[in-house]
C-alpha cells in the first residue's frame, strides 16, 4: 500500500524566513500534487510535478523520483503563507491502492508563519 | 466564479437521521468526487463520478451513498448519520481522471453528527 509522508507535520517561523515541506511516498508515481489548504477550508492547487522542478512566485517545487521524495520550498515567508499544505501522488497505472481515483493524500503540514 | 459550490456550507444533525449534501458545479467537468478530511488522516474518498449516472465507491465509502443525474450535481447521501461521519466533507471536479487537467475543490461541508 503507498504511504505518503509529510515532514514537518507542524512549522512555526518567522516572516521572511526561508520555508520547507518534504513529502515522500513508497511506491512508483506518474505524478505528484501539492495543494494549499487555507484557514477556512478552500483547498486550492499549486503543483503538479512528474520530474524536476517547479516554480510559481515564491513558491518553488522540485520532485526526485528515484529517491520518491518531494520538497516544496517558500522563500521571503509571510504571513499570509500560512495554511496547510498537502501533498498528494497519483500511482503509475492511475489504478487502485491509493483511492479509486489512485490519489493519495499526505496528512499535510500546518504552517505558521508570524510577523 | 470558482464553478464548484458545495451546500450546505455548515449542517448539525442528529444520529440516525439522513443527510445529503450537494456539489453543483458550472464547468460541465466529467469527473465529480466526495471526500471526507479528518484529523490525523489525509483527505480520504468516498465515492465518485465519471459521468452522469456513473459513480463507485472510494475507500471510505460504507455509509454513504451518492447520485449523479445531471453533469452538473453530484448528491452525497449519509443514510443514517452516525457520529463517525462528523467531518468535513469535500467535493472535486476534474477534467480528466487523471488530474492532469486541472482540478477544482470545492470550499467543504462540515457536518456534525450528534
Amino acid at each position: 500500500k503507498n504511504e505518503v509522508e509529510q515532514s514537518p507535520q507542524n512549522l512555526t517561523a518567522q516572516e521572511g524566513e526561508f520555508i520547507t515541506i518534504n513529502c515522500s511516498y513508497s511506491v512508483g508515481i506518474s505524478a505528484l500534487h501539492w495543494l494549499q489548504q487555507h484557514p477556512g477550508g478552500g483547498i486550492v492547487s499549486l503543483f503538479m510535478l512528474s520530474s524536476g522542478k517547479k516554480k510559481h512566485g515564491r513558491l518553488i517545487a522540485t520532485i526526485n523520483i528515484q529517491e520518491k521524495h518531494s520538497s516544496l520550498h517558500i522563500t521571503a515567508s509571510h504571513p499570509r503563507d500560512s495554511a496547510v499544505y498537502i501533498c498528494a501522488v497519483r500511482l503509475l497505472g492511475g489504478g487502485s491502492g491509493g483511492g479509486a481515483d489512485g490519489l493519495t493524500f499526505g496528512k499535510g503540514t500546518h504552517l505558521i508563519i508570524q510577523p | 466564479d470558482a464553478g464548484i459550490t458545495q451546500s450546505p456550507r455548515h449542517k448539525v444533525t442528529e444520529t440516525g437521521t439522513p443527510v445529503t449534501l450537494r456539489c453543483h458545479q458550472t464547468e460541465n467537468h466529467r469527473y465529480m468526487y466526495w471526500y471526507r478530511q479528518d484529523p490525523g488522516h489525509g483527505l480520504r474518498l468516498i465515492h465518485y463520478s465519471y459521468g452522469v449516472k456513473d459513480t463507485d465507491k472510494g475507500e471510505v465509502s460504507d455509509g454513504y451513498s451518492v447520485s449523479r443525474s445531471k453533469t452538473e450535481d453530484f448528491l452525497l447521501t449519509l443514510e443514517s448519520a452516525t457520529s463517525s461521519q462528523t467531518s468535513v466533507y469535500f467535493c472535486a471536479i476534474s477534467e480528466s481522471g487523471s488530474w492532469v487537467k486541472g482540478y477544482t475543490f470545492g470550499s467543504g461541508t462540515r457536518l456534525t453528527v450528534v
